[in-house]
């Protein structure tokens, strides 16, 4: 298994640029969920989703779109890059369900907006 | 609101001390406690979860206890190494679902 994969890697944006970040995983798992991850902030919560079809806000949510229209991928879209979305994102899946609910995380995005 | 603190939020020590690494969180009605090592420039690396209903978990030098009435874990690394070092997040959830994350503790092992 590949585990979770995030796409790209690095990517720097200038001011007003959309762009989407990919995230998949081959484990089957229910739960995905988007987090960034800022300096002195610690890792917060963007969207999430509890299965296909279905997803929700967490504690960052403006700014940014979530679809999941299959298990295996969940994308964040960034709508008009800002500076203050300067950060390491992180995409998360879950087995759901009555699971322990351990979660699994990917390497990250490093997003610069300028 | 859940909020999760983490002391020390650095340590440094000389290689094969045992150590423990304190996370504390407001709310005790969790459905789990997960603690992660991150290295530099990565991804979050899994080490231990512990569900509600237990009191610890162990893999191999490491051990995590959870307290959820006094809101309370702790992770035990046995026999530090300098592979070790890294930062250290614990986090936590209400229904199992999304997390809310301490700062973590950068832990430093020194040869």
């Amino acid at each position: 298994n590949a585990g979770v994969t995030q796409t790209p890697k690095f990517q720097v944006l200038k001011t007003g640029q959309s762009m989407t970040l990919q995230c998949a995983q081959d484990m089957n798992h229910e739960y995905m969920s988007w987090y960034r991850q800022d300096p002195g902030m610690g890792l917060r919560l963007i969207h999430y989703s509890v299965g296909a079809g279905i997803t929700d806000q967490g504690e960052v949510p403006n700014g940014y779109n979530v679809s999941r229209s299959t298990t295996e991928d969940f994308p964040l879209r960034l709508l008009s890059a800002a500076p203050s979305q300067t950060s390491v994102y992180f995409c998360a899946s879950a087995m759901g369900g009555g699971s322990s609910y351990e979660q699994y995380f990917g390497p990250g995005t490093r997003l610069t907006v300028t | 609101k859940q909020e999760v603190t983490q002391i020390p939020a650095a340590l440094s020590v000389p290689e094969g001390e045992n150590l423990v690494l304190n996370c504390s969180f407001t709310d005790s009605a969790i459905y789990n406690l997960q603690w992660f090592r991150q290295d530099p420039g990565k991804g979050l690396t899994s080490l231990l979860l512990i569900q509600s209903s237990q009191r610890e978990q162990t893999s191999g030098r490491l051990n995590a206890s959870l307290d959820k009435s006094s809101g309370r874990s702790t992770l035990y690394i046995a026999a530090s190494q300098p592979g070790d070092s890294a930062t250290y997040l614990c986090a936590v959830s209400r229904y199992g679902q999304n997390f809310v994350f301490g700062p973590g503790t950068r832990l430093s092992v020194l040869p």
